[in-house]
């Protein structure tokens, strides 16, 4: 089963506006990741914050994760027509790496 | 290798026929993961390698679909009498960790696009 459950499952936004996605789990975790994957293929990782971090920047991305309420969000700022892909939320604890069902971002210029 | 590279990239098969999707994960990374996507849905895990040995093979749908690895490198999943709902994309994923549970970043394939007609 799935842990992680991305919000909202699809995006729709214009060229330089800010997306924003959300992620929310079940249970403990060591670390939460976000990946992207373009059109059905191989996920590429995009970051890493750790279960004692709130707050995590990279580029353009900001992450942040509130373990109290067992939940994270993803930020795209300035966000560009080749963002367009789809996001998703990975946790880990004592398994290996649990995604979620992801949320589609489309970009429009 | 640069990256891991999975083989075939597609791969149309009839009902009831046997695949083999080979995975050529980063030299180095003593993790290998093997996940399936089925269209627009997430990723189910499959089954994990630490090394040749598989210490989670719960994600295996049933016992048609089986998985090996060998020199701490090349990985391959066989799926028996392919049926229909097998068709997914196939991704294979690496990590460096060489102890424990991984916990840090997955290196993926292009995946290996199967259908079964």
């Amino acid at each position: 089963s799935q842990q992680g459950e991305e919000d909202p499952q699809a995006l729709s936004i214009q060229e330089g506006e800010n997306a924003t996605m959300n992620c929310s789990y079940k249970t403990s975790i060591n670390n939460l990741q976000w990946y992207r994957q373009n059109s059905g293929r191989g996920l590429v990782h995009l970051i890493l914050i750790r279960s004692n971090e709130r707050e995590k920047h990279s580029g353009r991305l900001r992450v942040t994760l509130d373990t109290s309420k067992k939940s994270s969000s993803l930020l795209i700022t300035a966000s560009r027509a080749a963002d367009t892909a789809s996001y998703f939320c990975a946790t880990v604890l004592n398994t290996p790496l649990v995604f979620g069902k992801g949320t589609r971002l489309s970009v429009i210029a | 290798g640069a990256g891991v590279s999975q083989s075939p990239s597609n791969k149309v098969t009839e009902k009831g026929k046997d695949v083999e999707l080979r995975c050529d994960p980063i030299s180095g990374h003593t993790a290998l993961y093997w996940y399936r996507q089925r269209l627009g849905q997430g990723l189910e895990f499959l089954i994990y390698f630490q090394g040749n040995s598989a210490p989670d093979k719960s994600g295996l749908p049933s016992d048609r679909f089986s998985a090996e690895r060998t020199g701490e490198s090349v990985s391959t999943l066989t799926i028996q009498r392919t049926q229909q709902e097998d068709s997914a994309v196939y991704l294979c994923a690496s990590s460096p960790d060489a102890a424990g549970w991984p916990t840090g970043e997955l290196f993926f394939g292009e995946g290996s696009r199967l259908t079964v007609l």
